[in-house]
């Protein structure tokens, strides 16, 4: 069973840099596993920031950004606002077929 | 863009089954997967499975392989999402969601269905 790790909290400064990580129990996180980042706040469906590893979607400010670091994919919020508290998750596309998520990233900014 | 609208909250006593619909508009449905994907209350994100509405080819996730069932009908472009043997632990928000084919993301969801087990 292939579990998606991710830190269960973080906490950021307004106008600091934090790094999200998402990682794989066994192996490394690959451009191949399509890494996807998603904001959800409390009530409503998650939100697309980040897919393909590095792509913003549309809209999403250019303060969030996607990469490869060592074995994870990780998610940057630079300048980080307080609109930016919510949950984060990451989802990988697996080899054998299907999609795992991660199990959130609460993120507080204060 | 895709719109996807679902069907409304449903209330189901353990051992019954239920079934969420996912109507979508705006763009070609059948160019689309249509993905299933749960959320426990205070909990994260879980993926169930999927469904190609332009071939209705299927893929669960191993957890609810003989309990799920994804179907289509492309003439209303509504997708469906059954789950069988309800248990108190398959209390959570259903969404349904959007991929493009072969872009490996959800883009567009709905706005989710509340499935509540309870005897």
């Amino acid at each position: 069973q292939t579990v998606v790790t991710q830190e269960p909290s973080f906490s950021v400064s307004p106008g600091g840099t934090v790094t999200l990580t998402c990682g794989l129990s066994s192996g490394s996180v690959s451009p191949s596993n399509y890494p996807t980042w998603y904001q959800q706040t409390p009530g409503q469906a998650p939100r697309t920031l980040i897919y393909n590893t590095a792509t913003r979607s549309s809209g999403v400010p250019d303060r969030f950004s996607g990469s490869i670091l060592g074995n994870k994919a990780a998610l940057t919020i630079t300048g980080a606002q307080t609109d930016d508290e919510s949950d984060y998750y990451c989802v990988l596309n697996m080899s054998g077929g299907g999609y795992v998520f991660g199990g959130g990233t609460k993120l507080s900014v204060l | 863009q895709m719109q996807l609208v679902q069907s409304g909250a449903e209330v189901k006593k353990p051992g019954a089954s239920v079934k969420v619909s996912c109507k979508a508009s705006g763009n070609t449905f059948t160019s689309y997967h249509i993905h299933w994907v749960r959320q426990a209350p205070g909990q994260g994100l879980e993926w169930m499975g999927m469904i190609t509405p332009g071939n209705g080819a299927t893929y669960y996730t191993q957890k609810f392989q003989g309990r799920v069932t994804m179907t289509r009908d492309t003439s209303t472009s509504t997708v469906f999402m059954d789950l069988s043997s309800l248990r108190s632990e398959d209390t959570a928000i259903y969404y349904c969601a959007s991929e493009k084919s072969a872009t490996y993301y959800f883009d567009f969801w709905g706005q989710g269905t509340l499935v509540t087990v309870s005897s």
